[in-house]
């Protein structure tokens, strides 16, 4: 089955500075790679997502990449603000499958 | 209306309660989810329901029943319980297109359960 890796589990950085969280995947199969944000005491939301057909995608200060060959795919955050402080989940899943979570990032943006 | 609502938001019962919590959406997706989440871990899937049938059981404990009794509502029966079934449990949504998953999972609050 398919397992996920995050990394790093922490990640501080200064507001305004960029910040990047990495995911890999075993499974090739798997087509579609969300990334969650969960704020506490609050359900995760979806914050942005790549297909396998998509190499990269951008969202405002959020962007996405994939690299289905390394099997890895990563979060950007640029200018980076203290509301953006959470714990970010990345997942995996292939068609028809049910997502699997990496352990998570929390992300401590410091003003 | 892009809203998965649970409730209740909290919940403490002791080993030998019945209990249940609900969810609800009205986006038209017809598979529904059960996670169970512990303090600082991943979301762990528990039960989906494709077309109100259950579709994936993770080996999850007969203490857990869950129920779908039509296309909009999920819920989850909590019987005999244990301390250790204490954390967040997550409802959560997503499309079906000709029967295959579409990936995106819309979560709901979560219902915060302890389990004295």
């Amino acid at each position: 089955g398919e397992n996920v890796e995050q990394h790093p589990s922490t990640l501080s950085v200064q507001e305004g500075d960029s910040a990047v969280i990495k995911c890999t995947y075993s499974d090739s199969a798997s087509n579609y790679f969300p990334w969650y944000k969960q704020e506490l005491g609050k359900g995760p939301q979806l914050i942005i997502d790549i297909r396998s057909n998509v190499g990269e995608k951008k969202d405002q200060r959020i962007a996405v990449t994939l690299n289905k060959t390394a099997k890895h795919f990563s979060l950007h955050i640029t200018e980076t603000q203290p509301e953006d402080s959470a714990v970010y989940f990345c997942a995996a899943s292939g068609a028809g499958t049910a997502l699997i979570f990496g352990k998570g990032t929390t992300l401590s943006v410091s003003s | 209306d892009t809203e998965v609502t649970q409730t209740p938001k909290h919940l403490v019962m002791g080993m030998t309660n019945k209990k249940s919590l609900k969810c609800e959406q009205h986006m038209g997706h017809r598979a529904m989810y059960w996670y169970k989440q512990k303090a600082k871990k991943p979301p762990e899937l528990m039960f989906v329901y494709s077309y109100e049938k259950l579709s994936i059981n993770e080996s999850v404990p007969s203490r857990f029943s869950p129920e779908c009794p039509n296309s909009s509502l999920l819920n989850l029966h909590l019987h005999a319980l244990q301390p250790e079934d204490s954390a967040l449990y997550l409802c959560a949504s997503s499309l079906l297109s000709r029967g295959t998953n579409t990936g995106e999972l819309f979560f709901g609050e979560g219902s915060r359960l302890t389990v004295l």
